[in-house]
């Protein structure tokens, strides 16, 4: 595809439920990023994936949340036994490493825990 | 630890006049800085970058200025019309053994009034 992509566009979960959140990157592009953008806030930085090194979890805020990317394309970002604070936009961002600088974000999905 | 602090948090200019944001990182190893803009629902959309080895970057309305050695960087628009409203963030990356971190911003809500 042309851009990022996500899936999916919104959840709504109920507290204590499971979510995966998935992320499409444009092809080749070697770096990926997960972050979390509240109602009005910045962007929170989860988890980053760089070619094969070991991924930067720095940011991950609980045990709950995981990520993975399987062959170095698709990423999914899981939360296990959801929060109401969990509530938030998900945004997956890729860059091809070596070539530039610039990230490409992806719409997000909008997650609402009941 | 690596910060960003973005000011102001909110502005609102009248259409014409221009809108100035500004960004301090803590990180002197820093050496790009893109700014993002991002509409009401919509990703973040890349507008400017500038890097280190440059002090001003401009692109029709839209002006990014850096000082390295105070550690700010601006993001400047003039003759600002309504559909500059939105929400505008900077960042600051390190791009050091082939990773690139990069620290955003807590944003800047810009209100055009027409």
């Amino acid at each position: 595809g042309a851009g990022v992509s996500q899936s999916p566009s919104n959840k709504v979960t109920e507290k204590g439920k499971d979510v995966e959140l998935r992320c499409d990157p444009i092809s080749g592009h070697t770096a990926l990023y997960w972050y979390r953008q509240s109602l009005g806030q910045g962007l929170e930085f989860l988890i980053y994936f760089q070619g094969n090194s070991a991924p930067d979890k720095s940011g991950l805020p609980s045990d709950r949340f995981s990520a993975e990317r399987t062959g170095g394309s698709v990423s999914t970002l899981t939360i296990q036994r959801t929060q109401q604070e969990d509530s938030a936009v998900y945004l997956c961002a890729t860059l091809l490493a070596e070539a530039t600088d610039t990230q490409y974000f992806g719409p997000g999905t909008r997650l609402t825990v009941l | 630890g690596e910060n960003v602090e973005q000011h102001p948090s909110t502005l609102s200019v009248q259409e014409g006049d221009s809108a100035v944001i500004k960004c301090t990182y803590s990180d002197s190893a820093s050496n790009y800085f893109p700014w993002y803009k991002q509409e009401l629902g919509k990703r973040p959309q890349l507008i400017i970058d500038i890097r280190s080895n440059v002090g001003e970057k401009k692109d029709q309305r839209i002006a990014v200025t850096l000082n390295k050695t105070a550690k700010h960087f601006s993001l400047h628009i003039t003759e600002t019309q309504p559909e500059d409203s939105a929400v505008y963030f900077c960042a600051a990356s390190i791009r050091a053994s082939g990773t690139y971190k990069y620290i955003f911003g807590t944003g800047t809500r810009l209100k055009v009034l027409a």
